[in-house]
């Protein structure tokens, strides 16, 4: 069953914004994962925080982690057309040995 | 190799037969891991393999699916009798030997068209 659940389902954005969304799961996690799926393409590891850390940056991304309210944030700043992806949260629990993924959400951004 | 490579990117069956999907992990990941993605949306975990070994299989549909990972093969993906509900994009992934839960590395997917 889906551990992670994406809010929004669809961000549409002009370049040079900002695009935020969120992630909330269920039960207790090890680690939280981000992934890119450009259309028709697998998924891309973007970024992983640990369930001790609260925050992480890898280029124009940012990630926070709530472990409190469970739930994660994705930002991308000063988006490019090239960031029009899917994007998925993918958390893991103690004891459960694989990722559960979120329903994803659908960024366009416009030119 | 170093990326993941699935064959075929595409199979078309009539509902009832069998289809075979293949996957290549990247050398030196230990775990391999197949999901399946219907209409866009959720992945749904099938089953995972340390080395040759399965090490989970709580997601396989047991009497239809099966998956094997065999030293120096492709590992592969076989569902019997396939179902209009199967038609899915499958994605196979591997991971360093860091433990299952580490960054993944996934394939471009084979999508299954079932008649």
């Amino acid at each position: 069953s889906q551990q992670g659940e994406e809010d929004p389902q669809a961000l549409s954005i002009q370049e040079g914004e900002n695009a935020t969304m969120n992630c909330s799961y269920k039960t207790s996690i090890n680690n939280l994962q981000w992934y890119r799926q450009n259309s028709g393409r697998g998924l891309v590891h973007l970024i992983l925080i640990r369930s001790n850390e609260r925050e992480k940056h890898s280029g124009r991304l940012r990630v926070t982690l709530d472990t409190s309210k469970k739930s994660s944030s994705l930002l991308i700043t000063a988006s490019r057309a090239a960031d029009t992806a899917s994007y998925f949260c993918a958390t893991d629990r103690s004891n459960d040995y694989k990722l559960s993924f979120g329903a994803g959400t659908t960024v366009t951004v416009r030119a | 190799g170093e990326e993941v490579a699935q064959t075929p990117k595409h199979l078309v069956r009539g509902e009832g037969q069998k289809a075979k999907l293949y996957c290549a992990p990247i050398k030196g990941h230990s775990y391999v891991f197949w999901y399946q993605q219907v209409l866009k949306n959720e992945f749904k975990f099938l089953i995972s393999f340390q080395n040759e070994n399965v090490f989970d299989e709580t997601g396989m549909p047991k009497e239809r699916f099966s998956a094997k990972c065999l030293p120096n093969s492709p590992c592969s993906l076989e569902i019997q009798a396939t179902k209009l509900e199967d038609s899915a994009v499958y994605f196979c992934a591997s991971s360093p030997g860091q433990g299952p839960t580490g960054e993944l590395f996934f394939g471009e997917g084979s999508r299954l068209t079932v008649l």
